[in-house]
């Protein structure tokens, strides 16, 4: 059974610093996939991490997926208050050659204060 | 403009009571997946079809039915089995074998037992 963790659960922090969320999973995968929730919506999809060693970025975020110690990584660079929101992070799994859906972790409540 | 449809987006159910929710996609996605988030929680997979007329049970799939007679439509049902249904609801869809481009989330519904 494939199982996702995410650390830290809760953040609070203040704008300008930097910080990293973790998203450790139990089997493999090489498709990772970062999600950013505003209260009361939807997923708005960041980061789509396709292979070992990738590394993708967009503003004040960088992910990477290191899929021999089935870890990834999403590091929030000089943070200011509009990236307040609930991160996660999903892994595929799969069987008989199609998808069989996404196992969320159980996500990062982010705070960022001025 | 392609996205995913679905409604209601508040759904007030009775004890007993069956209800419907609808997810609509015009993306011409094969896959289709339904999750539920309950509050400060990760989305937990209910039921996922990767083809027409074809659906498997994801992980909490008791107290809950679908049906996938058209590709466009994934409709879930929240039957009186499911003893806790109230919780926020979202369909999803994919290209079929995995996707490299990701997952488009709907908006969601959210239900509430009254």
């Amino acid at each position: 059974e494939l199982k996702v963790e995410q650390n830290p659960l809760f953040l609070s922090m203040q704008e300008g610093k930097n910080y990293t969320i973790y998203c450790n999973y139990s089997t493999t995968s090489d498709r990772l996939y970062w999600y950013r929730q505003d209260p009361g919506k939807s997923l708005e999809s960041l980061f789509v991490l396709l292979s070992n060693g990738a590394v993708k970025q967009e503003g004040r975020l960088m992910a990477s997926l290191d899929t021999k110690a089935r870890l990834s990584t999403l590091h929030i660079t000089a943070a200011v208050h509009d990236l307040s929101a609930t991160y996660f992070c999903a892994v595929a799994s799969y069987s008989g050659g199609g998808a069989d859906g996404l196992t969320f972790g159980k996500g990062t409540h982010l705070i960022i204060q001025p | 403009d392609g996205g995913i449809t679905q409604s209601p987006k508040y759904l007030f159910r009775k004890e007993g009571q069956n209800v419907t929710l609808s997810c609509e996609q015009n993306l011409n996605h094969d896959a289709m997946y339904w999750y539920r988030q309950d509050p400060g929680q990760g989305l937990r997979l209910i039921y996922y079809s990767q083809i027409v007329n074809d659906f498997q049970k994801g992980d909490i799939a008791e107290g809950y039915s679908v049906s996938r007679e058209k590709k466009e439509s994934f409709p879930l049902t929240v039957t009186s089995a499911q003893k806790n249904p109230t919780a926020f609801y979202l369909c999803a869809s994919s290209i079929t074998g995995g996707s490299i481009y990701g997952y488009t989330f709907g908006s969601g519904t959210r239900l509430t037992v009254v």
